[in-house]
């Protein structure tokens, strides 16, 4: 069955950086594009970006674009979040998903990791 | 990029139809069919209910029903269940190249 397990959340200092990685399993990872979303403490979830199953193609919203770098390893079934110039805002659970092929939405989610930024 | 517009709340009794809205701009909602709707229930991930406007993954039941006009898509759950008791998000590829959610719908079955 389709796996995704977040892992390297934590506790960071405002300007300081994270990287979160994904592990993936149970599908041919390098098939599927995939994306981060977030949700921060009480609030709906809000899209962040977007890695073509290739990582020829990489999109982003614009709350984080310039900070953040979403990067893959298809020989090691691993999706990474770098996240540089944390704000308070950033706190969230990060979620990695599965983009559904060719229908431009997700449809598996990782259990999440938590990302608190706080001095 | 703003968050598509739900309704912030909706509640119905068992048996009855219920449908929320998810009203957003000519280049999301109102600029192709990928839009998608997610349940989710406290300390969960989302599940994927519907996606390109009226398609339903395998295991949704068919009382999970999408629809679109214009830059409007709804969902319609029709004879509620207990169990549908949840938080409901849209969510639609962008012009941008971007994605972008509602701000969630909170379903109360009386």
């Amino acid at each position: 069955q389709v796996q995704l397990v977040e892992s390297g959340g934590g506790v960071v200092q405002p300007g300081k950086s994270l990287r979160l990685s994904c592990a993936a399993s149970g599908f041919t990872f390098s098939t599927d594009a995939i994306h981060w979303v977030r949700q921060a403490p009480g609030k709906g979830p809000e899209w962040v970006a977007f890695i073509s199953n290739d990582g020829s193609r990489k999109y982003y919203a614009d709350s984080v674009k310039g900070r953040f770098i979403i990067s893959r390893d298809n020989s090691q079934n691993t999706l990474s979040l770098q996240m540089n110039s944390l704000r308070a805002e950033d706190t969230a659970v990060y979620f990695c998903a599965r983009d559904q092929r060719d229908t431009w939405c997700v449809d598996y989610w990782g259990q999440g990791a938590l990302v608190t930024v706080s001095s | 990029q703003s968050a598509l517009t739900q309704p912030a709340s909706v509640s119905g009794s068992p048996g009855q139809s219920i449908t929320i809205s998810c009203t957003g701009t000519s280049g999301d909602v109102g600029a192709y069919n990928f839009v998608s709707w997610y349940q989710q229930h406290p300390g969960r991930a989302p599940k994927l209910l519907v996606y390109e406007v009226t398609k339903r993954p395998s295991g949704v039941p068919d009382r999970f029903s999408g629809s679109k006009s214009g830059k409007t898509a709804s969902l319609t759950i029709s004879g509620l269940q207990a169990e549908d008791e949840s938080e409901y998000y849209c969510f639609s590829f962008t012009t941008r190249n971007t994605w972008v959610f509602g701000g969630g719908t909170k379903l109360t079955v009386l």
